[in-house]
């Protein structure tokens, strides 16, 4: 079946730890996306991708970091920049035509 | 600025009841809108979508969605509920830009609570 997956489902981070979590997709989708979810404030975008070996900052980039090394792989690494990492993580490719976004089923990172 | 707004963070309503989620868009372009679907610690899955046509969408589990032009709104509907729809749910827009990156702004969210 084609889809999203993301690991780990819950994720721990020790305090200075930089954690890196796992997104990869066979919709042989060129676009990726990185969301931060938190209660009441909706999804935030981290990073997006249009294609390999480009990736763009989102609204609140600070604190990650990603790669794109290859089409079906967007892993996201939170650094211990990041002050405050505790949120539900989502990440996201989009159909070549532009306009749906697909979602995989998300990773809990919970701080130490 | 461009925005998506859900007044609504919380609705209940009893079973085979009608509910309205509200969605507001603030542009004054054309948009493409959504709706996003979120069960209890999972991903999002899409609803509903328009892009363009008729301004009546439906899904496939009786809900539907109409898009109003003047009054910039995408509300979603569904004239008799069930305890499985209980969820979070969220508008999204595409607004237009330049350089070929449509970014897709997504609404707080509205929790449907369905009494039994």
């Amino acid at each position: 079946d084609g889809g999203i997956t993301q690991s780990p489902k819950y994720l721990f981070r020790k305090e200075g730890q930089n954690v890196t979590l796992s997104c990869e997709q066979n919709l042989n989708h060129d676009a990726m996306y990185w969301y931060r979810q938190d209660p009441g404030q909706g999804l935030r975008l981290i990073y997006y991708s249009q294609i390999v070996n480009d990736f763009q900052k989102g609204d609140i980039a600070e604190g990650y970091s990603v790669s794109r090394e290859k089409k079906e792989s967007f892993p996201l690494t939170v650094t211990s920049a990041q002050k405050n990492p505790t949120a539900f993580y989502l990440c996201a490719s989009r159909t070549p035509q532009g306009e749906t976004q697909y979602f995989g089923p998300g990773t809990r990172l919970l701080v130490l | 600025a461009q925005s998506v707004t859900q007044l609504d963070s919380q609705v209940p309503v009893f079973e085979e009841a009608p509910v309205e989620l509200r969605c507001n868009y603030s542009s004054s372009v054309s948009v493409y809108l959504f709706w996003y679907v979120q069960y209890p610690n999972q991903g999002l899955q899409l609803l509903l979508k328009y892009l363009s046509g008729s301004t009546l969408v439906e899904s496939i589990n009786g809900f539907e969605a109409e898009f109003n032009k003047s009054q910039t709104s995408f509300h979603l509907r569904k004239p008799s509920v069930h305890i499985s729809d209980t969820a979070e749910y969220f508008c999204a827009v595409i607004f237009p830009s330049s350089g070929g990156y449509q970014k897709v702004t997504f609404g707080t969210g509205t929790k449907l609570q369905v009494i039994p």
